[in-house]
């Protein structure tokens, strides 16, 4: 099983700041096959990136992803207010499709 | 527009059962596996099971391997998660979510709104 760890647990930044969130694998992800998710209170995960760098249709390019092997980030350019959630990555490559513990962005 | 609607709420007492349904529209159902994700209360997200798009292949968490059965009926747009001998570290949120491939590495690109599962005597 391919053990996902985020850091940090709590990032507390401010709006108009950047977040540079990372996730590290156990073992190499193949094909960079790794997704992010966004999760807001009371709300299901939604997709935002795929293949550790693409950006599902609808996202705001301001929401990028880079890394490959076992080391990959979530960086999100210019915070707005409605950015303010949990993160989660998850590695789709061979199963247990397993989650990172997610990341809370939180407004400082 | 994709949907997919839980259903199966309930109070369980330990060591019981519960069937899960997760009716999905939208998308050419049969086309797409699909997959539970579950979120105990203040927890992360884990995936729990994934169903290829003909029903044909299953894949479980090894942790919860031999309590869960997952299927699905391509006629009637559900899937289904067939729990038993619950546990109260089963209780969670159960997601149904939709992949976006027939099987094989795939995230999910759709989510339900989730079904709470509450094991408690």
């Amino acid at each position: 099983e391919i053990v996902l760890t985020q850091s940090p647990g709590t990032l507390s930044l401010s709006p108009g700041e950047r977040a540079t969130l990372s996730c590290r694998a156990s073992q190499s992800v193949s094909s960079s096959y790794l997704a992010w998710y966004q999760q807001k209170p009371g709300q299901a995960p939604r997709l935002l990136i795929y293949g550790a760098s693409s950006r599902v249709t609808g996202i705001p390019d301001r929401f990028s992803g880079s890394g490959s092997g076992t080391d990959f980030t979530l960086t999100i350019s210019r915070l707005e207010p409605e950015d303010f959630a949990v993160y989660y990555c998850q590695q789709y490559g061979s199963s247990p499709y397993t989650f990172g513990q997610g990341t809370k962005l939180e407004i400082k | 527009e994709v949907q997919l609607v839980e259903s199966g709420e309930d109070l369980v007492q330990p060591g019981g059962s519960l069937r899960l349904s997760c009716a999905a529209s939208g998308f050419t159902f049969s086309n797409y596996a699909m997959s539970w994700v579950r979120q105990a209360p203040g927890k992360g997200l884990e995936w729990v099971s994934a169903i290829s798009g003909s029903g044909g292949s299953t894949s479980y968490a090894d942790s919860l391997r031999g309590r869960l059965t997952i299927s699905r009926d391509n006629s009637k747009n559900t899937l289904y998660l067939q729990m038993n001998t619950l546990r109260a570290e089963d209780t969670a949120v159960y997601y149904c979510a939709k992949a976006w491939s027939n099987w094989g590495s795939s995230g999910f690109d759709s989510w339900g709104q989730g079904t709470l599962v509450t094991v408690s005597s």
